[in-house]
């Protein structure tokens, strides 16, 4: 079952933070952030595998939160290369191994 | 090779033609997942294997689409008697740890 982003979409000037949310109804193994530029494949941006585990490179960071199936995508100080859509995967065990779907993405703008 | 390699890169099909797109995925990897991503949405699961064994293909559309991996390493997506509403970029992603790499997507048109 796809996970649940909100918002759509987000326009910020640069130098601005946005935080893009990802909701699953299944108990999860973990959540993947990806960034897709126009025309390019998704490329992974950071995992989280723990409850209330929080990552981050640079000004981006997530959240996971395992008991409410919930995760955050945290991007601070926001600069023109951020722009692209971001998706949540979420990662369940099946069979021994970790069937990963995605959802439907939020359109981040950043404007100059 | 370095990363996840798909072919054909653009497939242009008239309706009912039967099409197979290949996935070369990182050697040693043994999950590998096919997505199909319509314009402006995400990647809509399809189906996904552990080594040759295909653990799951309840995201394939109809009886149509077919996939393999029979040595457990490349694998085919097929489609038979292809449709419009199979337009479409179908990207295929192999799983490490911790993360999945994409391959650039095969992006099939039916005319």
């Amino acid at each position: 079952q796809q996970p649940v982003q909100s918002p759509q979409a987000v326009i910020l000037r640069e130098g601005e933070d946005a935080v893009i949310n990802c909701s699953s109804s299944k108990a999860l193994y973990s959540v993947h952030w990806y960034r897709q530029k126009h025309g390019e494949a998704p490329v992974f941006l950071m995992i989280l595998l723990k409850g209330g585990e929080q990552k981050g490179h640079d000004k981006i960071s997530a959240s996971f939160n395992e008991k409410k199936q919930q995760s955050s995508l945290y991007l601070t100080a926001s600069q023109l290369s951020y722009s692209g859509t971001y998706f949540c995967g979420t990662g369940s065990i099946i069979q021994g191994a970790q069937k990963l779907v995605f959802g439907q993405g939020t359109r981040l703008t950043i404007n100059p | 090779g370095a990363g996840v390699s798909q072919s054909p890169r653009y497939k242009v099909a008239k309706r009912g033609q039967d099409v197979a797109l290949r996935c070369d995925p990182i050697s040693g990897h043994v999950s590998l997942f096919w997505y199909q991503q319509a314009l402006g949405q995400g990647p809509e699961f399809l189906t996904y294997f552990q080594n040759e064994a295909q653990l799951d293909k309840s995201g394939l559309p109809s009886d149509r689409f077919f996939a393999e991996r029979p040595e457990g390493s490349v694998s085919t997506l097929k489609i038979q008697r292809t449709q419009q509403e199979d337009s479409a970029v179908y990207l295929c992603a192999s799983m490490g740890f911790p993360e999945a790499f994409f391959g650039q997507g095969t992006r099939l048109t039916v005319v």
